[in-house]
């Protein structure tokens, strides 16, 4: 299996415009997560699916951020508009059945750089 | 309230000698109990885990973990560092109540001297 697969690597984008984020969790797992890794915030949990439902979007810092999962190999966070205080890298995760009991496995991020 | 504490921001030892990384947790059940290591610029990548049974796991690259329920802890040892283990280690817990929130600690950063 080629592992999470989070695209673009690296984005850099100006205040005001809309970003999408991406990701193909391992197939046939269950629950996909979407994290921030900031300095000052270390990692936080902004929203996790389970079968391609919204479970928990409690960590979505704000309306501006969005996030999909429309079937089981793809799910996309947007931001829009964005703003400097967004740059960060976002991680994507998917994990099998509840409880982990098959592990949590990371993309290699998105590190986005709003200017 | 629910929390995973990671006391040690950094901590830097010598090659060759042995490590010990503290995790503390506060949950009212014992939660599933994990150790990640994050390279600079990389993902996260899973050391090992605990779920129940032996308090002892073992994980990849030499690294082990002792659950001590006594403490709430769960801390992670080598007992030979080498220069290649300098990353950042975060400690991560899911509770067992229900759903499936991985809630990481702050992190300790090891640096290894040569």
């Amino acid at each position: 299996d080629a592992g999470v697969i989070q695209s673009p690597r690296h984005e850099v984008t100006e205040m005001g415009q809309e970003v999408t984020l991406r990701c193909k969790p391992i197939s046939g797992h269950d629950y996909l997560f979407w994290y921030r890794q900031t300095m000052m915030r270390g990692l936080e949990l902004l929203i996790y699916f389970n079968n391609n439902v919204p479970i928990d979007d409690s960590g979505m810092p704000e309306d501006r951020f969005s996030a999909k999962m429309p079937n089981a190999s793809f799910s996309t966070l947007k931001i829009q508009p964005s703003e400097p205080r967004d740059s960060a890298v976002y991680f994507c995760a998917s994990s099998l059945g509840q409880g982990a009991g098959g592990g949590y496995t990371f993309g290699s991020g998105t590190r986005l750089t709003v200017v | 309230a629910q929390s995973v504490t990671q006391p040690d921001i950094h901590i830097t030892v010598s090659e060759g000698a042995s490590l010990e990384l503290r995790c503390n947790y506060s949950y009212g059940a014992t939660p599933y109990l994990f150790w990640y290591v994050q390279s600079p610029g990389q993902g996260l990548q899973l050391l090992l885990k605990y779920f129940s049974g032996d308090t002892l796991v073992q994980g990849i690259k030499g690294f082990e973990a002792e659950f001590k329920r006594s403490q709430s802890s769960f801390n992670l040892r080598k007992p030979s560092v080498h220069w290649s283990d300098a990353a950042e280690y975060f400690c991560a817990v899911v509770p067992t109540g229900g759903g499936n929130k991985l809630t990481f600690g702050t992190g300790t950063q090891l640096k290894v001297e040569l």
